[in-house]
């Protein structure tokens, strides 16, 4: 059974820290890893789809970077702004079939 | 932009009783995927369906399940006979292709309770 894990739980920040968490994943059988931002009440909405060791991506203040011989992905978020807040979601994607497997996701709640 | 839709938001159903899940996926995209999370554990994976036939399957997709593309633009999950354990939100995605980098776009997800 394949395992996807995501650190920590949960995290308060206040509004203008920097944070990161962490998603560990199989380092065999890669293909690619997505992460996803998640706000109450609505869709899982797509932030970075990673597929090559030492990929590093960036979308306003938000950055991702992955190690796949180590299984691990990290995001960054700088200067945490209160619509920060959300569930982010790691998924790993095996290199066979069609079946993506979701870490528990990390809590963040940025306060004002 | 276009997007997933679901519906119902939200179906109350007695134990026992066939429920269908709709979902319209964005209208050029091929691969379909359901998705469920019991309230406070992870997403999990159910079903990956392309060309209208089912690709992958997870073992929570069991006989009780089923997909269908019954007319080229909603994709339906039924489960024919619910349980209490059923009750989760169900998530339907749907990717143009299926290359490495191509990214997943999930509806809303609907709300089902089983009593």
């Amino acid at each position: 059974i394949l395992n996807v894990e995501q650190s920590p739980q949960s995290l308060h920040v206040q509004e203008g820290d920097s944070t990161n968490f962490t998603c560990s994943f199989p380092s065999s059988n890669f293909y690619a890893l997505h992460w996803y931002r998640w706000e109450t009440a609505k869709s899982p909405e797509a932030l970075f789809v990673m597929t090559l060791n030492g990929d590093e991506k960036k979308k306003g203040r938000i950055s991702a970077t992955l190690n796949t011989k180590e299984g691990y992905s990290y995001l960054y978020i700088k200067g945490s702004q209160p619509e920060d807040s959300a569930t982010y979601l790691c998924a790993f994607f095996l290199d066979y079939g069609q079946n993506f497997v979701f870490g528990p996701g990390t809590r963040l709640s940025v306060l004002p | 932009e276009p997007e997933v839709t679901q519906t119902p938001s939200h179906q109350v159903t007695q134990m026992g009783q066939e429920v269908i899940l709709r979902c319209v996926p964005i209208s050029n995209h091929l691969y379909f995927y359901w998705y469920r999370q019991i309230l406070g554990q992870k997403v999990e994976f159910l079903v990956s369906f392309y060309n209208n036939e089912i690709s992958e399957k997870s073992e929570i997709f069991d006989d009780q399940f089923s997909v269908e593309r019954p007319d080229g633009s909603n994709f339906t999950l039924k489960i024919r006979s619910t349980k209490l354990e059923d009750s989760a939100m169900y998530f339907c995605a749907s990717r143009r292709t299926s290359g490495r980098g191509n990214e997943q776009f999930f509806g809303p997800g609907t709300r089902l309770t089983v009593l």
